[in-house]
């Protein structure tokens, strides 16, 4: 099975709501993960990463937080805007060529 | 830079019909990737390449064949198509030292088998 997942596939939000997207891994020996956002016909997009010495990274309206004890992921978009709207991956990289993807969760932005 | 190209963007194959999905990238990248991402799932690898002549399978391999002959390009050969080869593939690079281990990835290329 899949060692990188997400709790819920599809999550619809509010505009100008904050997001929080869930992302739960069973790979203790993983030490970087990465957000990616995909449109719809488009290729995966970098968002942020982070590294297994760290707990929380920001970027510009989003941040990253990594709970090692639980193995788990978060995303969090502030004041989410309809371009927002995507799906979204988190993918754990276990060794320093692969990296392995969850299943996705489907944002909806509601104007 | 054009970064990852991928073609065809689109395809229809016949079952048993073969066909080359051609990627190439222009950032001197060293590593590229395959990957196939069926409806409403995540990306599975395909088979990845850490440098030219240099190949190795990742989860999904069976069915597939790549080489890298060069460092820009890393086509993806699939032999005696199947329905369940249907599926978006997408190619992906990684420069060998770099801050973040971030894929930089392609359009796609949306395959259907009939």
């Amino acid at each position: 099975g899949e060692s990188v997942g997400l709790h819920l596939p599809t999550l619809s939000v509010q505009e100008g709501d904050n997001s929080i997207i869930n992302c739960a891994y069973s790979n203790s020996a993983s030490d970087y993960f990465i957000w990616y956002k995909q449109e719809s016909g488009k290729g995966p997009q970098f968002i942020i990463d982070i590294r297994s010495n760290m707990d929380k990274r920001q970027g510009q309206r989003v941040t990253v937080l990594l709970n090692k004890t639980v193995k788990h992921l978060s995303l969090q978009i502030a004041a989410t805007q309809p371009g927002d709207s995507a799906v979204y991956f988190c993918a754990e990289n276990r060794d320093d060529y692969k990296l392995s993807f969850g299943a996705g969760t489907t944002v909806t932005v509601r104007a | 830079n054009a970064g990852v190209t991928q073609t065809p963007k689109f395809r229809i194959l016949k079952i048993g019909q073969s066909m080359t999905l051609q990627c190439t990238q222009d950032m001197n990248h060293n590593y590229m990737y395959w990957y196939r991402q069926d409806p409403g799932m995540g990306l599975k690898l395909i088979y990845y390449s850490v440098g030219a002549g240099i190949t190795d399978k990742g989860e999904v391999p069976n069915g597939y064949n790549v080489s890298r002959s060069t460092t820009e390009d890393f086509p993806l050969r699939l032999e005696l198509a199947a329905p369940s080869q249907t599926s978006v593939y997408f190619c992906a690079s990684r420069p060998l030292a770099a801050r973040t281990r971030e894929l930089f990835f392609g359009e796609g290329s949306r395959l259907t088998v009939l």
